[in-house]
């Protein structure tokens, strides 16, 4: 099935670094979701953004919709261990039904 | 307030059998989806449910998959016969009406086919 462009697909970083990872389409996305996976678990929302040129913040957690409406962003400030996971994106698309469409994810590994 | 709900989280059968898994969505959301992830890759959607309508299945592959939600609330998503290559997990999900929304999902079931 479709799947979008995350970049990077993982990352060794060290603890109190900053993290910036994307998302990217072919398509022209309303609606943008990223997510965090722990092993053994299902997807936790993080973020939403609505709007092209949104910036939205939860915490160290930042994320833009980019303005091409093609991509968007996610930064993560002062990683801590806790944020070793698996990040997705999800875009909405709006061709035919509603539906989104996932990235293939980064994989986020911090060092102590 | 109470997440999505799935069951088993974990199932392990021989091919050819059959294969159950089971999903109560979050109190209020009127939209249910089914998701496959196969390892390190995202979620893909199988089907998705308007209360008890199925909107959109274009991707269950229906000669082996059904799935049915009866009373527009929980859900239940079969595989018969199973193949090696359905070992994945199986993720459920709940929104708010419409498709567009946020979506919230489960812990998922992991299936091994062996």
């Amino acid at each position: 099935g479709q799947q979008l462009n995350q970049s990077p697909q993982s990352m060794f970083i060290q603890e109190g670094e900053d993290v910036s990872m994307n998302c990217t389409s072919s398509s022209i996305f309303n609606t943008w979701l990223w997510y965090k996976q722990d092993p053994g678990e299902g997807p936790v929302l993080l973020i939403a953004l609505y709007k092209a040129g949104e910036l939205t913040s939860n915490g160290r957690l930042t994320a833009q919709f980019g303005i091409t409406r093609k991509d968007s962003f996610l930064n993560i400030s002062a990683s801590i261990p806790s944020d070793v996971g698996i990040y997705f994106c999800a875009g909405l698309s709006t061709s035919g039904t509603y539906k989104y469409i996932f990235g293939t994810g980064t994989r986020l590994k911090v060092l102590a | 307030e109470a997440g999505v709900v799935q069951s088993p989280r974990y199932k392990i059968i021989e091919k050819k059998q059959p294969v159950a898994f089971w999903c109560n969505p979050i109190s209020g959301h009127n939209t249910l989806y089914w998701y496959l992830q196969n390892l390190g890759q995202g979620p893909e959607l199988l089907i998705r449910y308007e209360n008890e309508e199925a909107v959109d299945d274009s991707q269950l592959p229906k000669d082996r998959f059904s799935a049915e939600r009866l009373k527009g609330v929980d859900s239940t998503l079969k595989i018969q016969p199973a193949e090696l290559g359905d070992s994945a997990v199986y993720l459920c999900a709940s929104s708010l009406a419409g498709g567009y929304n946020e979506q919230f999902f489960g812990p998922g079931t992991r299936l091994t086919v062996l």
